[in-house]
């Protein structure tokens, strides 16, 4: 049973507009949480991350939301560009940062 | 930067042979990962590696085995391999703490 869930394998969006990519997780003790961007034949890169005192973090075009509540978490990317084509993977861990549980991932297609 | 290193970046294997992928750190970092990425799947971990000859089981162990003799060399050993191990073996690297994973460009493993 996977604890961290990515609903939509892919989106499209057009060039210029948001793009909008969303994470459910199961277990409530998970404390800090990360996207990764992964293109093909690459291993996955970092993008941006939240830990659980806090429910917006936002990094230039990139912005992630928490609602601890609703165990739900969201990346938002405006304005969307060609080149953030790619998987996009939520992430999830406990306070001692060791263990890292993974999303299944969300192919995002960025249309010119 | 941080650069994560793997031995091959693709690997064609018979079934029953014994593999091993290499992965190799250069920052110092004290933790290294083993995944596998299989489509609708995302990253499932099957070893990590928290100090020099400690290892730990992750969620998929079961057919492999791991090696830490050096802090910044982790190897993955497939003792028997089989062909539902046929995937793409991803090695990352953190330091410890609430840190983000670094990962190297991947192993993209065929067992005929």
């Amino acid at each position: 049973d996977q604890q961290v869930k990515q609903n939509s394998p892919s989106l499209s969006v057009q060039e210029g507009r948001i793009s909008i990519l969303n994470c459910d997780y199961t277990n409530s003790m998970f404390d800090y949480f990360l996207w990764y961007k992964k293109y093909p034949a690459e291993g996955p890169t970092f993008l941006i991350s939240i830990s659980s005192i806090k429910d917006k973090n936002e990094d230039g075009r990139f912005t992630v939301f928490l609602n601890k509540s609703a165990k739900h978490l969201s990346l938002h990317i405006v304005p969307s560009q060609p080149g953030d084509s790619a998987v996009y993977f939520c992430a999830a861990t406990l306070s001692n940062g060791q263990n890292f549980v993974f999303g299944p991932g969300t192919r995002l297609s960025v249309l010119p | 930067d941080v650069k994560v290193t793997q031995s091959s970046r693709y690997l064609v294997k018979r079934t029953g042979e014994k593999v091993f992928l290499e992965c190799v750190q250069d920052m110092d970092h004290e933790n290294m990962f083993w995944y596998r990425q299989d489509p609708g799947l995302g990253l499932r971990l099957i070893y990590f590696s928290y100090d020099v000859k400690m290892k730990e089981k992750g969620d998929i162990p079961e057919g492999y085995s791991v090696s830490r003799e050096k802090k910044e060399r982790f190897s993955l050993i497939l003792e028997s391999a089989s062909t539902n191990q046929t995937s793409m073996y991803l090695c990352a690297s953190k330091r410890g703490g609430l840190d983000e994973q670094f990962f190297g460009p991947g192993t993209r493993l065929t067992v005929l």
